[in-house]
């Protein structure tokens, strides 16, 4: 089965960029959708199809793909920023399913 | 205004059976795709099912396969997660979560608050 590797935590001070990270096999591939999730929230999808913002999403989230590992990017991080962040992929090299990073916990310093 | 409101959840015993159901609002039912995804306490996101518009497509986890049926109404606007052979670890907030097309494969852009499945003995 398909496996995305994030990592468990990025810190970041307010104002700097944070950049988490997403890897799979050959994930530049698929198209990768990234969600927030603050505590005791339903998650918000940010991202998705690698770079693209629903609305309402500030443009401070950004997104790339390519090879091995797909990246949300947030510019100028702000306090409410802070929360989970999960990378998402539709998989149908052997059956067809969604696959789920394990989630990074952003804090905000 | 998407509205997604998830019901049916609770406590129920090892082997036991529950039904979730999901009202949906706010937009044209019948033109999306819908998923469930559940999250266990204090853990990450897990997918659970996926059904196209017309409930064509129909895809689970392997976790929940052959146990689990995902369906939907689109007269009542109501998506459903039938669970039998319920274990301790199907034990979590169970969400639904509109996709962004009538194709499982479209990211989820609208998700429901979630409804509390407890299986224990």
């Amino acid at each position: 089965s398909y496996v995305l590797t994030q990592p468990p935590s990025v810190s970041v001070a307010p104002g700097q960029t944070a950049r988490i990270t997403c890897g799979g096999n050959n994930i530049g591939s698929k198209s990768v959708h990234w969600y927030q999730q603050k505590p005791g929230q339903a998650p918000v999808l940010v991202v998705y199809d690698d770079s693209d913002r629903p609305s309402g999403i500030p443009e401070r989230f950004s997104g790339s793909n390519s090879g091995n590992t797909a990246t949300l990017t947030i510019s100028r991080v702000e306090a409410g920023d802070e929360a989970d962040y999960y990378c998402q992929v539709w998989d149908s090299s052997s059956d067809h399913y969604w696959v789920f990073g394990g989630g990074t916990k952003l804090t905000v310093l | 205004e998407v509205q997604l409101v998830e019901s049916g959840g609770g406590l129920v015993k090892p082997g036991g059976s529950l039904r979730l159901s999901c009202a949906a609002s706010g937009f044209t039912f019948s033109s999306y795709s819908m998923n469930w995804v559940r999250q266990a306490p204090g853990k990450g996101l897990e997918w659970v099912s996926s059904i196209s518009s017309s409930s064509s497509y129909i895809y689970y986890a392997d976790s929940v396969k052959g146990r689990f049926t995902i369906s939907r109404d689109n007269a009542k606007n109501s998506l459903y997660l039938q669970m039998n052979s319920l274990r301790a670890e199907d034990t979590a907030v169970y969400y639904c979560a509109r996709g962004q097309s009538l194709v499982v494969v479209a990211a989820t852009d609208y998700w429901g608050q979630g409804t509390l499945v407890t299986v224990s003995s």
